[in-house]
């Protein structure tokens, strides 16, 4: 079966280092997102991409960024962690029918930034 | 798109309906209405959406009224298993989905 997989489920780095994480779909969407969720803010959109060599910067971008080179995978980076980016991960990606869409969240990564 | 409200919490009894009202009064026509749901640390999954029509399918069932102003989304034998947030999202075709709080149910045996 088709599905979206995220990597590793659960990291601890230290402040300053850049830090990747992995989501790769097999379903063949165009559409992928990256999502962080804490308490008290919900799910806030970090960074999105439409196709290969598309990212678009969401409601929260600053110190992470997006690269795809192929459509199965959007890696998120922190360029250089900070205890602010402590938080879930949750990559989606969108499939669509008839001009609408839904989303699938794959299973999170929980991020601790010491 | 159109903001949505939401009851904070509901509980429902053990294969009971459960019924989450979602208030989005401001809905424009081509704005669809989406059900999402989150079980506790898992990713947000897709329940549900609509345009105009009550829409059913295995999981729930969406009435929207005829001013398309609230929405209901029905599951109609709740389990235990069906304790989550729940989140109502208005959006256009194209645009991005933005979550709320949502509401929380909490199935009781």
């Amino acid at each position: 079966d088709a599905e979206i997989t995220q990597s590793p489920r659960h990291k601890i780095t230290e402040t300053g280092r850049q830090v990747t994480l992995a989501c790769h779909q097999t379903w063949n969407h165009n559409n992928m997102f990256w999502y962080r969720q804490d308490l008290g803010h919900g799910l806030r959109l970090i960074h999105y991409s439409y196709g290969v060599h598309d990212t678009n910067k969401g409601e929260v971008s600053d110190g992470y960024s997006v690269s795809r080179s192929n459509t199965e995978d959007l890696p998120l980076t922190l360029e250089s962690a900070a205890s602010s980016q402590t938080s879930v991960y949750f990559c989606a990606s969108e499939a669509g029918t008839g001009g609408t869409y839904e989303q699938y969240f794959g299973p999170g990564t929980r991020l601790t930034v010491t | 798109d159109a903001k949505t409200t939401q009851p904070t919490s509901m509980d429902c009894a053990e294969g009971r309906a459960a019924n989450l009202p979602c208030n989005h009064s401001t809905i424009s026509g081509n704005e669809y209405v989406y059900w999402y749901r989150q079980i506790h640390s898992q990713g947000p999954q897709y329940i549900i959406h609509g345009l105009k029509n009550n829409e059913t399918n295995e999981m729930a069932s969406l009435i929207i009224t005829e001013d398309r102003k609230s929405s209901t989304l029905i599951l109609p034998h709740a389990t235990l298993r069906d304790t989550a947030v729940y989140y109502c999202i208005v959006k256009e075709y194209g645009n991005k989905l933005v979550f709320g709080a949502g509401t929380i149910l909490r199935v009781k045996s």
